[in-house]
């Protein structure tokens, strides 16, 4: 019961850059909500990588981004390396759902 | 250091009932939110249910139907999450994971390691 939606993968070659979105409507994402962002290794628990549309947690490396405009938010991985293959989640609030809500998920592949 | 570890995940029967534990340790229980989030085989997150900091407050994911009950205990540092009448549909991997509250919605900025729930 995604209620953001997400680009199943995306791919690139070591050093280039990839950009996820994740788009939601207005009752989450476009109401304002933060967004926050998610990488999970196969096997293992989400770990925080972006909060609040824009700030890093301690320890993460600057290569990871994120903005957010309108309805959407957007997860950017510049110089691109074979440790960040894994799965990429969003998150924000939903205010119909009272609750929170998660992307459906990108697949990144490092080529 | 926070410390998050989950329990309780077994294999069960549909229609059975089942109760899950998230011990907490590295930090002052009580200050924080806490929610459940699970994970089906090869599929996305979605959010469970959300207990306040002195447990007076719950919120649950609607598509439970009101089968699962959050709750917290405070002096043992201890999460749970009771599950009745469960389904197929529920085979997941429970998470759970303390909130942060900042600016506008919260985050999650410490996961446990997961239980595995399979009901069959």
């Amino acid at each position: 019961q995604s209620v953001l939606t997400q680009p199943p993968s995306v791919s690139g070659a070591p050093g280039q850059t990839v950009t996820i979105s994740c788009t939601g409507s207005s009752s989450n994402i476009g109401a304002r909500y933060d967004v926050h962002w998610y990488q999970q290794f196969p096997g293992a628990a989400p770990k925080l990588l972006i909060y609040m549309n824009t700030f890093r947690p301690s320890g993460i490396p600057d290569r990871f981004s994120g903005s957010k405009s309108g309805t959407s938010a957007s997860l950017a991985i510049s110089g691109l390396q074979a440790e960040d293959e894994a799965d990429y989640y969003c998150q924000s609030f939903d205010s119909s759902l009272s609750g929170s809500v998660f992307g459906t998920g990108t697949r990144v592949t490092v080529l | 250091q926070v410390h998050l570890v989950e329990s309780g995940g077994d294999v069960v029967q549909p229609g059975w009932s089942l109760s899950l534990s998230c011990a907490a340790s590295g930090f002052t229980f009580s200050n924080y939110v806490f929610n459940w989030v699970r994970q089906a085989p090869g599929r996305g997150l979605e959010w469970v249910a959300s207990i306040s900091s002195d447990g007076g407050h719950r919120y649950y994911n609607k598509s439970l139907k009101g089968r699962f009950t959050i709750a917290r205990d405070n002096m043992r540092y201890t999460l749970n999450l009771y599950m009745n009448g469960l389904t197929s549909e529920d085979t997941a991997v429970y998470y759970c994971a303390r909130v942060e509250t900042a600016g506008l919605s919260y985050h999650y900025d410490y996961w446990g390691q997961g239980t595995l729930v399979t009901v069959s």
